[in-house]
């Protein structure tokens, strides 16, 4: 049921975009997007819902294929900041609303 | 301004003793978390509140246990500390009456026990 991140590292340059895949293998109620620096706590990205609908930052988008349960969260012109790791959480149907199985997350690098 | 606290960000404890880690949160919240994470792992969900008087287990057994007697105050007890407790302990809490219900993660607390 843990949803399945790909990939586990990316290196980027800044100025870079990258792109960051979550998929599930059972019918998604929601994906939350979070992005935890080293020895801080995950903060909120973005979140989608079934249906189109989000929530989340300016400079973040994110998109949510229902045929396929699959969010990929896009990130454009990537700065220092952007650097961290990067957990996917979804809420299943049938499952405990708004209890999140976390993906084992992305490690985003971007150098100078 | 609203925020959710952890207290102690750093513990080091011997095996045997009782601990209690402590979170509040003042945003009026009524759902509350406690997640385990191992370094450069994902967050496991250990215990969970609706509200006062409500918890229930998450999908990774815990020797740990929690209370919620007031709203903005979800602490966590381990009796009989233990090597393999060693982790860091994450509070978050959100608001279920909200259509969108992020959460909103404390600082957390890193324990080791020796």
């Amino acid at each position: 049921q843990q949803p399945v991140q790909s990939p586990q590292a990316v290196i980027l340059r800044e100025g870079e975009d990258a792109v960051i895949n979550c998929s599930s293998s059972k019918a998604l109620y929601s994906v939350h997007w979070y992005r935890q620096k080293h020895g801080e706590a995950p903060v909120f990205l973005m979140i989608l819902l079934k249906g189109g609908e989000q929530k989340g930052h300016e400079k973040i988008s994110a998109s949510f294929n229902e045929k396929k349960q699959q969010s990929s969260l896009y990130l454009t012109a990537s700065q220092l900041s952007y650097s961290g790791t990067y957990f996917c959480g979804t809420d299943y149907y049938g499952g405990s609303q708004g209890n999140l199985i976390f993906g084992k997350g992305t490690k985003l690098s971007v150098k100078p | 301004e609203a925020d959710i606290y952890q207290t102690p960000r750093y513990l080091v404890i011997g095996t045997g003793k009782k601990i209690t880690l402590e979170c509040s949160q003042t945003m009026g919240h009524d759902k509350m978390y406690w997640y385990q994470q191992d370094p450069g792992m994902e967050l496991h969900l250990i215990h969970y509140s609706y509200g006062v008087n409500s918890t229930e287990k998450g999908d990774l057994s815990s020797e740990s246990t929690v209370s919620r007697i007031r709203t903005e105050h979800f602490p966590l007890t381990l009796e009989s500390a233990r090597p393999s407790h060693t982790s860091q302990y994450l509070c978050a809490s959100s608001d279920v009456q909200g259509h969108y219900n992020e959460q909103f993660f404390g600082p957390g607390t890193r324990l080791t026990v020796l």
